[in-house]
């Protein structure tokens, strides 16, 4: 399978623990994007990456949430001290191209439940 | 500020008939829109996006869509609806330059054999 995945797909945390979620783009995707998904609502930007350079982050996205990508290649999102409203999908999501307009790989999600 | 609604939470289609799933936007400059499907226990994936020139424009699985500047619209359409067309459709913005997506909150598609 040569798409976008993440691990894991399920994660059951307790409040105040910490959590790090792992997406691995499709390999030669220089953008890779998080973003958080509740129900019923679309995805929630969280922050992207151009190559390794973490190029933006949403005003959402507090001191707690931190995100990496070493070496520009998979990526690892961290939630330090875990609350309940932190349970949602995490997507992540990659594509190759300078251009504005060119259409994301979504991976199949993280869905995090905060206890 | 930049917005995208969809205004039904859920629409329900006989197969065989067409159907359309509506989106509205609201964004300073030229858009750049795109309609993306979620199927159950599956990531979010690309039908199809206007960047400009024809205002129709076809994506993936038969389904088009309808840019109309006047009206704000982007409006996804098919002529044939399939059970399996059955699933969440997402609108989308750019906002911008910098790369972000701006969703709306997305559409249930029921399709009823």
């Amino acid at each position: 399978d040569t798409g976008v995945s993440q691990d894991p797909r399920h994660k059951i945390t307790k409040r105040g623990q910490n959590v790090t979620f792992r997406c691995d783009p499709i390999s030669e995707h220089n953008r890779l994007y998080w973003y958080r998904q509740t129900l019923g609502q679309g995805p929630e930007f969280l922050t992207y990456f151009q190559n390794e350079a973490q190029l933006e982050k949403s005003r959402l996205l507090s001191d707690r949430f931190s995100a990496e990508r070493p070496k520009g290649s998979f990526s690892t999102l961290e939630i330090q001290r875990t609350e309940q409203g932190d349970s949602a999908m995490y997507l992540c999501a990659s594509t190759l191209g300078g251009a504005i307009n060119e259409k994301l790989f979504f991976g199949s999600g993280t869905q995090l439940s905060v206890l | 500020a930049q917005s995208v609604a969809q205004p039904e939470d859920q629409v329900n289609v006989a197969e065989g008939n067409p159907l359309t799933v509506k989106c509205t936007y609201s964004v300073s400059g030229n858009p750049y829109l795109f309609w993306y499907v979620q199927y159950p226990n599956r990531g979010l994936q690309f039908l199809l996006k206007y960047i400009t020139g024809d205002n129709l424009v076809k994506g993936s699985y038969g389904f088009e869509a309808e840019f109309n500047k006047s009206q704000t619209s982007f409006h996804l359409k098919k002529p044939s609806a399939l059970v399996s067309d059955s699933a969440l459709y997402f609108c989308a913005v750019i906002r911008g330059s910098n790369y972000q997506l701006i969703w709306g909150a997305g559409t249930k598609l029921i399709i009823k054999p």
